[in-house]
């Protein structure tokens, strides 16, 4: 069993509809969760951050994070064609030195 | 606002030869990492080190080496090339891991034929 599970898609969605994005973990001592952000031929970039459990929103971005089901979404609402990129999940726990990274979801919104 | 610096962009290895990836980033991170990224495979990492003079192995070490002499460069070297080494490699770099601000280079396409 991998220790970040995530569905590669490929995703594709009219504009304006409404992503969602997940992600589930095995490991329980992980505490910081992460969505980045990956545009073609491009390296990823930092999206979204939670500590712990709960909601974040960023925008038209909202991160969510359960701990006692170990699942955490991403979603993107009102989504733009200029969403259209990978989106990775990443987590880490105390005292780690590196992230876990799941396989990343490819999204297309079609205009 | 230079980031976090690969060179070359693009390259193609016959079998059996070396390269070396050059990383550099100007933040004064002490975390640094490289990663390989094949598709719908995301991100494994190669190797990673936590300061000059420190490195340690990551998920899929073998047929690569990594020195950091110095805080801003962590070059990746490839021995002996095989085709299973095609792939886009990324380096990045990090504050502080539990944050999550990694930065990421723009990755180096290799391909070995």
């Amino acid at each position: 069993q991998k220790e970040v599970e995530q569905d590669p898609g490929p995703l594709s969605v009219p504009e304006g509809a409404i992503v969602s994005l997940n992600c589930t973990y095995s490991n329980s001592a992980f505490q910081y969760f992460m969505w980045y952000r990956q545009y073609s031929r491009k390296g990823p970039e930092l999206l979204m951050y939670t500590y712990s459990s709960g909601n974040k929103e960023d925008g038209r971005f909202t991160a969510q994070v359960d701990k006692s089901s170990k699942y955490i979404s991403l979603f993107i609402r009102d989504s733009q064609p200029s969403d259209s990129a990978t989106y990775l999940c990443a987590m880490s726990g105390n005292g780690d030195y590196k992230l876990s990274f799941g396989a990343g979801t490819t999204v297309t919104v079609r205009a | 606002n230079a980031g976090v610096t690969q060179t070359p962009k693009f390259r193609i290895l016959k079998i059996g030869q070396s390269m070396t990836l050059q990383c550099a980033q100007d933040m004064n991170h002490n975390y640094m990492y490289w990663y390989r990224q094949d598709p719908g495979m995301g991100l494994k990492l190669i190797y990673y080190s936590v300061g000059a003079g420190i490195t340690d192995k990551g998920e899929v070490p073998n047929g690569y080496n990594v020195s950091r002499s110095t805080t801003e460069d962590f070059p990746l070297r490839l021995e002996l090339a095989a085709p299973s080494q095609t792939s886009v490699y990324f380096c990045a770099s990090s504050y502080s891991i539990q944050k999550g601000e990694a930065f990421f280079g723009q990755g180096t396409r290799l391909t070995v034929v």
